[in-house]
């Protein structure tokens, strides 16, 4: 089966910019979820859907970060403007359903630099 | 709040010596922990899972890990190790019954020497 796809692969911008990534789940997938990783930590919960809705965004520094998931199928996670120290990997995953670990699946992120 | 805490960022082995990477983890209730394998420019993948059934649990790979309640641990071990196990692993966890999203630790990335 196609696995979770992200784009862009890389993204460089400058502060205050805005940027925007792309994922597209795994065909049937409910839950969807954001990870930010920054070099030299783990992933780190941005925001989780379940279909069309917002689960938990308790992370998601809604100052600048956005994401949706309109139809419940593909997402767009945006920030404006960016920051410094918002380079990182951001990586989706996708589940069948809630709390299906064994079949999480994660993207290979989009590595963003702000330069 | 639940946490994860790996020692050492960087561990470095000999192909066919025995692999132990530590994960300590912090939980007010009883937690579901995980290790996760990212290799280079690829997505985490799951080695395996402990959801309160057995304590030592056996993954993909070869890699085993053993929930170890009184020392809060999750060490992920394997006997022999080979050269395609190179890769960051991260040790995560989830509050049994808490939000879904995974709290993961700063990842440790093994190194094999021929």
């Amino acid at each position: 089966e196609a696995g979770v796809a992200q784009s862009p692969r890389y993204k460089i911008i400058e502060k205050r910019q805005s940027v925007a990534f792309w994922c597209n789940p795994i065909s049937g997938h409910a839950t969807l979820y954001w990870y930010q990783q920054i070099l030299g930590q783990g992933p780190k919960l941005l925001i989780q859907f379940q279909n069309n809705g917002v689960v938990d965004d308790s992370q998601l520094p809604k100052d600048r970060f956005s994401a949706e998931r309109l139809k419940g199928v593909d997402s767009t996670l945006k920030i404006q403007p960016a920051k410094l120290e918002d380079s990182a990997v951001y990586l989706c995953a996708s589940s069948l359903v809630r709390d299906n670990y064994e079949k999480l699946f994660f993207g290979s992120g989009t590595q963003l630099s702000v330069l | 709040a639940q946490s994860v805490t790996q020692l050492g960022s960087h561990v470095s082995v000999s192909e066919g010596a025995l692999v132990l990477l530590r994960c300590n983890y912090s939980s007010s209730v009883p937690p579901y922990l995980f290790w996760y394998v990212q290799y280079p420019n690829q997505g985490l993948q799951l080695l395996l899972k402990y959801t309160s059934a057995a304590t030592l649990v056996k993954g993909i790979n070869g890699f085993e890990a053993e929930f170890k309640k009184s020392e809060t641990s999750f060490h992920l071990t394997k006997p022999s190790a080979h050269m395609s196990d190179a890769a960051e692993y991260f040790c995560a966890v989830k509050e049994g019954g808490g939000a879904d999203g995974l709290t993961f630790g700063k990842g440790t990335h093994l190194i094999i020497q021929p």
